[in-house]
């Protein structure tokens, strides 16, 4: 069984510049999670998605959003890129993401630099 | 609101000897608790959980973790530290009431000396 895809693995732009990452959940799973990983700062979690409706936001600008598509392939955006935008972006699926102790499968990330 | 507190960003423990890494959770409801670990260039994977029962979890790798209500701690130990472990450790908490939102510390760097 594939893991979670996440692509692309590196990316480089520049302020102002928006981005869009995609992530492939494992097959059967219909929660996405999308996290963002800064040194010091551990994860953030950005927002959820679940049968293509967003059900938890975390606490990040209007600039970043995403969606998820009937297949659960999930993207996120980024507008007017800032040069703190800079870090690895995680995905994360599970199966139902109804069950609060869940586990959470991560992909490899996008590795995101905003110069 | 919930939050992980993880002491001490860098541990660094001699090959063979007992790992320990400090998870202290803030939670205003029974939390559910886990530990996973991130190699170099790889996404996360779950070491262990706890959410109700038994409070010593075991987890994969010879890691497990107790559950102390009292102190607001999930540590994770391991007796004796083999060269593959060296990686991140993340503490994480998650409430029932809403759904799939983790709340990660902010890490460890687990150093393997030989």
């Amino acid at each position: 069984k594939a893991g979670v895809t996440q692509t692309p693995r590196y990316l480089i732009k520049t302020r102002g510049q928006q981005v869009t990452l995609s992530c492939s959940p494992i097959s059967g799973h219909r929660s996405v999670s999308w996290y963002q990983q800064t040194p010091g700062q551990g994860l953030q979690f950005l927002f959820e998605y679940f049968s293509e409706t967003q059900r938890n936001k975390g606490n990040f600008p209007g600039r970043f959003s995403g969606r998820q598509f009937s297949n659960s392939r999930s993207e996120m955006n980024v507008s007017t890129l800032e040069l703190g935008d800079s870090a690895l972006y995680l995905c994360a699926s599970s199966r139902s993401g109804t069950a609060p102790n869940e586990k959470l499968f991560f992909g490899s990330g996008t590795q995101l630099s905003v110069l | 609101a919930q939050s992980v507190t993880q002491l001490g960003s860098h541990v660094s423990v001699s090959e063979g000897a007992l790992v320990l890494l400090r998870c202290n959770y803030s939670s205003s409801v029974p939390p559910y608790l886990f530990w996973y670990v991130q190699y170099p260039n790889q996404g996360l994977q779950l070491l262990l959980k706890y959410t109700t029962g038994a409070t010593l979890v075991k987890g994969i790798n010879g890691f497990e973790a107790e559950f102390k209500k009292s102190e607001t701690s999930f540590h994770l130990t391991k007796p004796s530290a083999h060269m593959s472990d060296a990686a991140e450790y993340f503490c994480a908490v998650s409430q029932g009431n809403t759904g799939n939102q983790f709340y990660f510390g902010t890490g460890t760097s687990l150093t393997v000396i030989p």
